[in-house]
């Protein structure tokens, strides 16, 4: 792994499934960040996390959970799909510290709710 | 909490000509201001960043631009290429329980034609 992942690149879901998205990073950056991306909308904030053991709600948390229990892993769960929660997600990860702001996304999980 | 708003939303140049594109924040305490450049189908980039302290900040064709008194930021791009088509999103950093986190402009798309 180089960098942070996403997994699965694309996904089809059932109205009412559950879905886990995966994020793993690997450059041990404390800060992560859940974002979905929709047209017009930009990119708003989910949930995230400033270090393991700890999360946080974004702008548009609800339908969304999300748990950190090591420094690398940031899965996104959506307990039961609604098609409002089709969109393109991306993770971020960022290194903690005063001087070092800069996010790294992953290369998104393009989600469809039928 | 924060907000950042951007325009234009869609930007047409000629190959060669300048871009520029504008946003605005509200939360005076903001100190961090990225742009992403985000080509289709792929992640967002960091491709040039400003500090609060810092009025402007150039990388090659790029700069980018602070007025803190008035809160607003832009990029610039000059001797825009084909390969500058991307939409672009500005975004300004919020601290919320101590925790840093960005929100991002609508974004603008920009298209460079030959």
């Amino acid at each position: 792994i180089a960098g942070i992942t996403q997994a699965p690149t694309s996904q089809i879901l059932a109205a009412g499934r559950r879905m886990t998205l995966r994020c793993t990073q690997d450059m041990r950056h404390n800060a992560m960040y859940w974002y979905r991306q929709d047209l017009g909308l930009g990119l708003r904030l989910i949930h995230y996390s400033n270090t393991a053991g700890t999360t946080g709600k974004g702008e548009v948390p609800d339908g969304y959970s999300v748990s950190r229990a090591n420094t690398d892993d940031f899965p996104l769960t959506l307990a039961s799909a609604v098609p409002s929660q089709t969109s393109v997600y991306f993770c971020a990860s960022r290194p903690t510290g005063k001087s070092r702001y800069g996010y790294t996304f992953g290369s998104g999980t393009r989600l469809t709710v039928v | 909490g924060e907000n950042v708003e951007q325009h234009p939303s869609t930007l047409s140049v000629q190959e060669g000509d300048s871009a520029v594109i504008k946003c605005t924040y509200s939360d005076s305490a903001s100190n961090y201001f990225p742009w992403y450049k985000q080509e289709l189908g792929k992640r967002p980039q960091l491709i040039i960043d400003i500090r609060s302290n810092v009025g402007e900040k150039k990388d090659q064709r790029i700069a980018v631009t602070l007025n803190k008194t008035a809160k607003h930021f832009s990029l610039h791009i000059t001797e825009t290429q084909p390969e500058d088509s991307a939409v672009y999103f500005c975004a300004a950093s919020m601290v919320d329980t101590g925790f840093q986190k960005l929100v991002f402009g609508t974004g603008t798309r920009l298209l460079v034609s030959p």
